[in-house]
């Protein structure tokens, strides 16, 4: 089984500036990754994905991600952040074998800041 | 296109009753998942359907917790009786399956307060 860590349970930073959710997994073998979003009251929405290919993938509202396979990582990244981008966000994994079994970390929240 | 729709939104109990949750996946999404996420956590898988076969369902508590999906579309999560510690939120996935898009979609979720 995988274990997903998002090593900031918080991350409050200010409007226009950058941003870096981490995110690192256990396990070497053949790997999907995830990153989702959740507003309050709300359900899990896809930021961005990696399944194959290139290393660094671009998602919605300007968001993207890179794979480091040998540091088993997937940072979340945001060049200008927005009060919008307040959230709770989550990395997920799962293993090219039975990529249907999504594990998820703990959660970031970001608190973006006027 | 209507996402996946979870009913209802909140529900508040006692303990020991009994409480249901609904959820209507994507059309034509074959894959269902419910999952549950305490306050601060991610989410946990409960169980997963393909089409009306609960293909993983390691995780769910059974002695009080059942599913089903009878028809291979829209699903129900039962609790039977609640307890305190079963205050969270559901929430049911889809997906169209295949792994080139095993891609989750969200519903909102239920939040279950169990007094």
């Amino acid at each position: 089984a995988q274990s997903v860590t998002q090593l900031d349970s918080q991350v409050p930073v200010f409007e226009e500036a950058p941003v870096e959710l981490r995110c690192n997994y256990s396990s070497s073998v053949s790997v999907y990754l995830f990153w989702y979003v959740q507003y309050p009251n709300q359900g899990l929405q896809l930021l961005l994905k990696y399944l194959s290919g290139s290393t660094l993938v671009k998602g919605i509202n300007g968001f993207e991600a890179e794979f480091n396979k040998s540091q088993t990582s997937f940072h979340l990244r945001k060049p200008s952040v927005h009060i919008s981008d307040t959230a709770e966000y989550f990395c997920a994994v799962s293993e090219s074998y039975n990529f249907n079994k999504f594990y998820f970390g703990s959660g970031t929240k970001l608190n973006v800041k006027p | 296109e209507a996402g996946v729709v979870q009913s209802p939104r909140y529900k508040i109990i006692e303990k020991k009753q009994p409480v249901a949750f609904w959820c209507n996946p994507i059309s034509g999404h074959n894959t269902l998942y419910w999952y549950l996420q305490n306050l601060g956590q991610g989410p946990e898988l409960l169980i997963r359907y393909e089409n009306e076969e609960a293909v993983d369902d390691s995780q769910l508590p059974k002695d009080r917790f059942s599913a089903e999906r009878l028809k291979g579309v829209d699903s129900t999560l039962k609790i039977q009786p609640a307890e305190l510690g079963d205050s969270a939120v559901y929430l049911c996935a889809s997906s169209f399956g295949g792994e080139s898009k095993n891609i989750q979609y969200f519903g909102a979720g239920t939040r279950l307060s169990v007094l």
